[in-house]
């Protein structure tokens, strides 16, 4: 079946510095999404991507979608204590309301 | 999230015992979803419905049951049959493959 990998499963990082999380499917995707769970909480829509090669920007936040729509990256220059929760990408296949959650990339920022 | 309501926050099963989690949306939303996280980890689809009176199984469905009589409810039963029910369930909705809207979950625990 199809598998949705996410790495890393942990990131530590200063104030200040960049972060990247990726996402890679067995499969080639409809679409992807990427959402943001606080410690405590439930997940939070960031941002979908639809088209090969589309890249979205929200502020600091940078999301790519691979050229073969397999992959998918999301990152974010010069992190802030805010950004602290698991980034999980979400993604789908043709024709199906299904979405398969990645398994998370934990990120820690270190004031 | 606004618009999605899920109940109990905390609930206690008992060996052997059936235990319904509700979830409620008002969105008029058609796609519903349960997922369930454990510790650290990412979320796990265990049903979907796309439209009333339908649901398929996702992952993880073994131990579980679900029905989807009206739009607005997607109530999930964990039967005595999920021998390890110990996490945290999580309940969506969304307009079909458009972002989904999660409730504020559900802690389950064994007595």
């Amino acid at each position: 079946g199809q598998q949705v990998m996410q790495i890393p499963q942990y990131q530590h990082v200063q104030e200040g510095e960049d972060f990247t999380t990726y996402c890679n499917s067995s499969t080639t995707l409809s679409n992807i999404q990427w959402y943001k769970q606080r410690p405590g909480g439930h997940p939070v829509f960031l941002i979908q991507l639809v088209k090969s090669g589309e890249v979205k920007k929200q502020k600091r936040l940078t999301f790519q979608f691979g050229e073969a729509k397999k992959n998918s990256s999301l990152h974010i220059t010069a992190t802030q204590t805010t950004d602290v929760g698991t980034y999980f990408c979400a993604a789908s296949t043709s024709g199906t309301y299904k979405y398969i959650f990645g398994t998370g990339t934990r990120l820690k920022v270190l004031a | 999230d606004g618009g999605i309501t899920q109940s109990p926050k905390y609930l206690f099963r008992k060996e052997g015992q059936n235990v319904t989690l509700s979830c409620e949306q008002n969105l008029n939303h058609d796609a519903m979803y349960w997922y369930r996280q454990d510790p650290g980890q990412g979320l796990r689809l265990i049903y979907y419905s796309q439209i009333v009176n339908d649901f398929q199984k996702g992952d993880i469905a073994e131990g579980y049951s679900v029905s989807r009589e009206k739009k607005e409810s997607f109530p999930l039963t964990v039967t005595s049959a999920q021998k390890n029910p110990t996490a945290f369930y999580l309940c969506a909705s969304s307009v079909g493959d458009q972002p989904q809207h999660f409730g504020d979950g559900t802690r389950l625990s064994i007595l």
